[in-house]
C-alpha cells in the first residue's frame, strides 16, 4: 500500500520558468515531510522539509507547501535551471513512531534550457 | 559526498545465489536504514539499526536479514536470490529523529540477479 503518492512520473519545464511538483499522502499520522533529489548513478539528497505545524517553508528558490486538510504538498522551484533536473521523492515520517521514511515513487524533472 | 559508502557498487549474480552488501555511515551517525528502489518503484523501507539494535523492519523478505556491527557500518545479507530481488539498494544514515537530521544516502549497489 503506497502511503504517499506521487501521481505525475515526469515534467518538463522550461528554463526560468516554475517548477511544481506534486505529492499526496494518505496517512494523517505523518506530521514531517521530506523532498530528495536525486541524480543518475547517485544516491538522494536532502533538499527541503517541513513539520505539518506549517504550511509552507522556503529555502532560496525552493518553497515547499503543505494542506494537511487534503493530504497534499508540493514543491515550487523558481526559476527553474538545467541543473535541477533529477528525480525528486518526496517523503513522510511519523516522528514518534518506527521513525522511517516512507517514500514516493518520484517525478522527473526536466528543465529545457 | 554524502559521507555514506556502500559497496560494491554493482553486483551480477545468478538465482538461488547469496550475497552481502556493505555500507559505512557518516561518522557520528548512529541510525542505519536500507531501502529498495526496483525498477519505477519508489524506495521502500526494509530495515533499521540504531547503535547495533533492530529499531524498525519494513517490507523485508525472510530471505533477506541485516546487521550492525559495533563500528557502525551495516551489512544487507540477500539470499535464495529470484530474478525479482534484481534492484537498486540504499544505505542511508542519520544522527537520529528524522526532523533534527535528515538522512544521508550512499550512491548503491545496482544488484543484477541472472
Amino acid at each position: 500500500d503506497q502511503q504517499v503518492k506521487q501521481n505525475s512520473p515526469s515534467l518538463s519545464v522550461q528554463e526560468g520558468r516554475i517548477s511544481i511538483l506534486n505529492c499526496d499522502y494518505t496517512n494523517s499520522m505523518f506530521d514531517y515531510f521530506l523532498w530528495y533529489k536525486k541524480y543518475p548513478a547517485e544516491g538522494p539528497t536532502f533538499l527541503i522539509s517541513i513539520s505539518s505545524i506549517k504550511d509552507k517553508n522556503e529555502d532560496g528558490r525552493f518553497t515547499v507547501f503543505l494542506n494537511k486538510s487534503a493530504k497534499h504538498l508540493s514543491l515550487h522551484i523558481v526559476p527553474s535551471q538545467p541543473g535541477d533536473s533529477a528525480v525528486y521523492f518526496c517523503a513522510a515520517v511519523v516522528q514518534t513512531g518506527a521513525n522511517n521514511l516512507f517514500f514516493g515513487t518520484g517525478t522527473r524533472l526536466t528543465v529545457i534550457p | 559526498d554524502s559521507g555514506v559508502t556502500q559497496t560494491p557498487k554493482h553486483l551480477i549474480t545468478a538465482t538461488g545465489q547469496r550475497v552481502t552488501l556493505r555500507c559505512s555511515p557518516r561518522s557520528g551517525d548512529l541510525s542505519v536504514y536500507w531501502y529498495q528502489q526496483s525498477l519505477d518503484q519508489g524506495l521502500q523501507f526494509l530495515i533499521q539499526y540504531y547503535n547495533g539494535e533492530e529499531r524498525a523492519k519494513g517490507n523485508i523478505l525472510e530471505r533477506f536479514s541485516a546487521q550492525q556491527f559495533p563500528d557502525l557500518h551495516s551489512e544487507l545479507n540477500l539470499s535464495s536470490l529470484e530474478l525479482g530481488d534484481s534492484a537498486l539498494y540504499f544505505c542511508a544514515s542519520s544522527v537520529g529523529q528524522l526532523s533534527r537530521s535528515p538522512l544521508h544516502f550512499g550512491n548503491g549497489t545496482r544488484l543484477t540477479v541472472t
